[in-house]
C-alpha cells in the first residue's frame, strides 16, 4: 500500500490569508489528483498532475508535482469562505494500479 | 446529468442485519469503486472493478460483497452489519482506471446499532 500524508490535518484561516497544503509521500506517483469535498457530497476532482515539477493553476489555486513525483502542494491565494472543505490529494502508483488517498486537509476560512 | 446514482442515502441497521447499497453511473465508464469515508481515515477502497464482469478487493475488503450487475452498475452488500461498518459510503466511477478522473456519488450514510 502506497501511503499518503497530508498536512496539515486541519486548517482555520482568515478570509484574503494565503494557506499551503501538503500531500507527501516515500512511493513514486505516475499521477497525483487534488479532490475537494463539501459536507454532505462527494469529491470533485480540481486538477491532475503527471509530469514531475509540473505546475497547474486553477484560478487562485496552485497546484504542484515534486520533481520526484513523490509529493504535491496545493496553494491557495487569497482565500474565501467558499474555499472551505476538505482537501484530499490521490496518487496513482507507478504499476498502473489503483489511487490511494490521503487522509484530507480539512479547510475553514472565516469571513 | 446524473453522474453517479446511489441509494439509498441515509440507513440505520441493528447489529446483524443485511442490506445492499444500490449505485449506478450513466457516463459509459468501464471502472467503477465502492470506498467508505470515517473521519480523520479519508477515504478508503473497499472493492473495485474495472471492468464488467470483474470484480477485485481494495484495502478494506472484509464483512463486505460487491456484484457488478452489468456496465452501468455496481451494488455493495452487508451480509452481517457490524457496527465497525457505521460509515459514509461512496460509489465512484472512471473511464478507465483511476488515473483518469474519479466520479463521485452524493454518498449514502449508515449507521449499524
Amino acid at each position: 500500500t502506497q501511503l499518503l500524508e497530508q498536512s496539515p490535518q486541519f486548517l482555520s484561516i482568515q478570509e484574503g490569508e494565503n494557506l499551503t497544503v501538503y500531500c507527501n509521500s516515500s512511493s513514486v506517483f505516475s499521477s497525483l489528483q487534488w479532490y475537494r469535498q463539501e459536507p454532505g457530497e462527494g469529491p470533485v476532482l480540481l486538477v491532475t498532475v503527471v509530469t514531475g515539477g509540473e505546475v497547474k493553476k486553477l484560478k487562485r489555486l496552485t497546484f504542484q508535482f515534486g520533481d520526484a513525483r513523490k509529493d504535491s502542494s496545493l496553494h491557495i491565494t487569497a482565500a474565501q469562505p467558499g474555499d472551505t472543505g476538505l482537501y484530499l490529494c490521490a496518487g496513482r502508483g507507478t504499476n498502473a494500479g489503483k489511487s490511494t488517498f490521503g487522509d484530507g486537509t480539512t479547510l475553514t476560512v472565516k469571513p | 446529468n446524473a453522474g453517479v446514482t446511489q441509494t439509498p442515502k441515509f440507513q440505520v441497521l441493528k447489529t446483524g442485519q443485511s442490506m445492499t447499497l444500490q449505485c449506478a453511473q450513466d457516463m459509459n465508464h468501464n471502472s467503477m469503486y465502492w470506498y467508505r469515508q470515517d473521519p480523520g481515515m479519508g477515504l478508503r477502497l473497499i472493492y473495485y472493478s474495472a471492468s464488467e464482469g470483474t470484480t477485485d478487493k481494495g484495502e478494506v475488503p472484509n464483512g463486505y460483497n460487491v456484484s457488478r450487475l452489468n456496465k452501468r452498475e455496481f451494488s455493495l452488500r452487508l451480509e452481517s452489519a457490524a457496527p465497525s461498518q457505521t460509515s459514509v459510503y461512496f460509489c465512484a466511477s472512471s473511464v478507465r482506471g483511476s488515473g483518469n478522473t474519479i466520479y463521485f456519488g452524493e454518498g449514502s450514510w449508515l449507521t449499524v446499532v
